[in-house]
């Protein structure tokens, strides 16, 4: 079946330093990825569409020079999070799916950033 | 994209079947219905999904009524490694997916 894989799995950095989290689709090519944050007990919140070769569409609230992000090839998307703080920390989920595939999206299995 | 209902937590004992209700009343024609399933630090994974009447999968069912307004996932005998959230989500296809608050599934021994 259809894989995504994120990368790394968790990281730790200082506040205010930049942290750059990859997500591939590893057999299928994805020209779409999502990218979604996730705060404990609550909901998927979606961040921002990742499109392949151009900019990024970002949902309403979300500031799209603090978290850049890359779709530079058909499986990679990158998720940039500059100048972390503390509020950052979180857990991030990527997700992308197969063309004419009727919305089903297959997630990574997530990145949890922590910022002190 | 249309807005999602369902409860908030259901538990269940193991062996039982569990049916999870989600209401969509706004649900467009070309929206289809998907069921997710998240364990604790994990993403979600796929379940099941509809348009109309019934489907049936390996781990799953789901029923879905004339009017679409509403579909319930039923799971079959659950075990103790069927505790996770569960989400009902409406869409058509683009990809984007809106989450709302799921159902947290206890089950117990």
């Amino acid at each position: 079946g259809a894989v995504v894989s994120q990368h790394p799995s968790w990281v730790i950095c200082k506040s205010g330093t930049s942290v750059k989290i990859e997500c591939r689709s590893l057999d299928f090519q994805a020209t779409t990825m999502f990218w979604y944050r996730q705060f404990p007990k609550q909901s998927l919140m979606l961040m921002a569409t990742s499109n392949e070769g151009s900019k990024a569409t970002y949902e309403q609230g979300v500031e799209k020079d603090k978290f850049l992000i890359n779709h530079a090839s058909l499986t990679l998307s990158t998720l940039t999070v500059t100048s972390a703080h503390p509020e950052d920390s979180s857990f991030y989920i990527c997700s992308a799916g197969l063309a004419g595939g009727r919305n089903e999206q297959f997630f990574g299995p997530g990145t949890r950033l922590t910022v002190l | 994209l249309a807005k999602t209902t369902q409860p908030i937590s259901m538990d269940s004992y193991e062996g039982q079947e569990v049916n999870i209700t989600c209401s969509h009343n706004n649900i467009a024609t070309n929206d289809y219905i998907t069921w997710y399933q998240q364990f604790p630090s994990q993403g979600p994974r796929f379940i099941i999904q509809g348009y109309k009447t019934k489907v049936t999968n390996e781990v799953a069912s789901l029923f879905i009524p004339a009017d679409r307004k509403s579909s319930t996932l039923s799971l079959p005998r659950v075990s103790l490694s069927d505790t996770a959230v569960y989400y009902c989500l409406v869409g058509a296809d683009t990809g984007k997916l809106i989450f709302g608050q799921g159902t947290t599934l206890q089950v117990k021994p």
